[in-house]
Order: C-alpha cells, then structure tokens, then sequence
C-alpha cells in the first residue's frame, strides 16, 4: 500500500480481554517495528521484525504481549488479559531496510483499557 | 538501554521567532541519529537521518546538526510558525531508543 495502515484507529476495551492491534507495512518493507507511547511517556520499542530472521522480543513488557508477523508482511500484535497500564498509542513502523533512511509510521492504534 | 535525552520537555514560542532543541545520546558506538515531527492525532514524520560527525541538514526552516564525539543533536526552527507546533522526536541507532521529545507551541 501506499503507507502503513494500522487498525483499528481506536479500542476501547475491558480490564481482562484480550485485543488484537493490526499493522500493514508498505509493501516490500522487510523491517517493520511496534512502539507505544503512554500518557506522558515517550516512545517505547516494543519488538523488531526484520525479513524472516527471529524477531527481537527485547521490549515487550510482559508475557501478556506478543506479536506475530505473517508472510514477512501484516503483523498483529496481541495482549492477553488487558490491563488498565496497557492504555496507550500503538505505533507500527516499517522500513526497506535497516536504518538509515528512517521509517514510516502509521497512524497508530489508541487504546484505552476500562 | 542508551539513554537519549531531549531538552526541553516542551517549548512555547510567539510566531517569528526563532528556536531550538537539544537531543542529548552516548556518543560510544554511534551509529545514526534520527529526528522526527509528530502532530497529534497523526503519525510521526521523518525529518532527519544523520549520520557523520559535523552533519547539518536543512528542510525548508528547519535545520539539524550533529555531534557524534559529545554525543549531541541541534533541530533548529528559524521564524517559527503556528504549523511548526508538534512534538519532535530524536531516535539514536536502529531506532530502538527514542527521547521523550520536546513538545512545541507556536502562539499566533
């Protein structure tokens, strides 16, 4: 596509549910990452996924989280048993290649856990 | 974990005037620094990607230098308009480490 597109824009959802957060990286991106940023909080790496090498994990906050990325393309990023800290702007970023040359981002997820 | 900094936190300016912002980073095994423009409610826009000692980039009013051996970034903005309100973001290496951004207003 023409850019990332994540989806849904926003989620509203219960304390304990499980959502799913959805990102479609620019087509022919291999490197594509997930941040989040809290209420006034910065920007915080979640995970990397770059090609079909094992993602790097390394800033996912609890084994509530995981994510999964299909066919080196969609990813879908899952918290199970949501809790009212998850609350937060869901960033997608994807890249040709490694650095350099910046990301594009989407226009994120905002969910809001009650 | 590498430590990036941005000073200030947030930032207000009268239309014209002219301002800048720091992005502070260990300057050990630098690799690249990026800076990015983020409005609210949209996403983050790629300004910069800087990446030798010395660097300066200019975008229109905006401009950015580097400093790879004390381990800083100037973004600097010359007559500021209320457009130029957003939070900017400095991101060291692979973009793992982001500051916390500097959050500016331009009053009108």
């Amino acid at each position: 596509g023409a850019g990332v597109s994540q989806s849904p824009s926003n989620k509203v959802t219960e304390k304990g549910k499980d959502v799913e957060l959805r990102c479609d990286p620019i087509s022919g991106h291999t490197a594509l990452y997930w941040y989040r940023q809290s209420l006034g909080q910065g920007l915080e790496f979640l995970i990397y996924f770059q090609g079909n090498s094992a993602p790097d994990k390394s800033g996912l906050p609890s084994d509530r989280f995981s994510a999964e990325r299909t066919g080196g393309s969609v990813s879908t990023l899952t918290i199970q048993r949501t809790q009212q800290e998850d609350s937060a702007v869901y960033l997608c970023a994807s890249s040709r290649d490694r650095a350099y040359n910046g990301y594009t981002f989407g226009s994120g997820t905002r969910l809001t856990v009650v | 974990i590498l430590n990036v900094e941005q000073s200030p936190q947030s930032l207000h300016v009268q239309e014209g005037d002219s301002t800048n912002f720091t992005c502070s980073f260990p300057s050990s095994n630098f690799y690249a620094l990026h800076w990015y423009r983020w409005e609210t409610a949209k996403s983050p826009e790629a300004l910069f990607v800087m990446t030798l000692n010395g660097d300066e980039k200019k975008k229109g009013r905006i401009s950015a230098t580097l400093n790879t051996k004390e381990g800083y970034s100037y973004l600097y903005i010359k007559g500021s308009q209320p457009e130029d309100s957003a939070t900017y973001l400095c991101a060291l290496g692979d973009q793992f480490y982001f500051g916390t951004g500097t959050s500016l207003t331009v009053i009108p």
